[in-house]
């Protein structure tokens, strides 16, 4: 069975650069056309996608971050991770990783991990 | 205020049947096939459970249905069991530039 962990810092001072690692077991990141993705939830908000990036490097994000993510694939580690750059209080929110399986017409997320908390504030 | 708009919250007894929507335009639900839900209990993964409107994912329970009119996306639980109590929240395709949208969220309460 597939799973995905989050791992993050839990606190981050404004204007620093967040980073959030997602480590995947069960299964080889570097196997299957999937896409790892980054999605979060701000308290009391609904789901935002961040962006995702495939194991060659394909990578899409949310143009409403204004180019301040980054998602990496690390196929030696078999994790992925996230940056997001120039933090503010409105970027406090639940992370989470998932996994797209590719075989949805669109984008859909088979395997989630259960969530880190980031909190932005000095 | 999420991009897809599903009502807060919805109750039913075991055994019924409840449905559950999710409201967006043509430029996500009304214009593409492209609606995934997920269930969501407090702590744990989410779990996919329709995706593209209407098909399930291998081991997800035919109890759960989806479906599409016009700008609205459906899940349909039938028999409802206790342990359906949970959030569950849409998502669509979009053509714009943000790509993937979310629903707010609605709390199934299993009476």
């Amino acid at each position: 069975q597939v799973q995905l962990q989050e791992s993050g810092p839990g606190l981050v001072k404004p204007s620093e650069t967040l980073s959030v690692t997602c480590t995947v077991s069960g299964a080889s990141i570097s196997r299957g056309d999937y896409y790892w993705n980054w999605i979060r939830q701000p308290a009391g908000k609904g789901l935002e996608w961040i962006g995702r990036s495939d194991t060659r490097g394909s990578t899409k994000y949310n143009p409403s971050l204004k180019s301040r993510a980054t998602v990496l694939v690390d196929t030696s580690k078999n994790q992925f991770s996230l940056r997001l750059s120039s933090v503010t209080a409105a970027d406090t929110a639940v992370y989470y990783c998932a996994r797209d399986p590719g075989y949805c017409g669109g984008d859909c997320y088979d395997f989630w991990g259960q969530g880190t908390l980031v909190i932005v504030s000095s | 205020q999420s991009a897809l708009t599903q009502p807060a919250s919805v109750s039913g007894s075991p055994g019924q049947s409840i449905t559950i929507s999710c409201t967006g335009t043509s430029s996500d639900i009304g214009g593409y096939n492209f609606v995934s839900w997920y269930q969501r209990h407090p702590g744990k993964a989410p779990k996919l459970m329709i995706y593209d409107v209407s098909s399930r994912p291998s081991g997800v329970s035919n109890r759960f249905s989806g479906s599409k009119s016009g700008n609205t996306a459906s899940l349909t639980i039938s028999g409802l069991q206790a342990e359906d109590e949970a959030d569950y929240c849409c998502s669509s395709y979009t053509s714009t530039s943000t790509y993937i949208l979310f629903g707010g969220g609605t709390k199934l309460t299993v009476l």
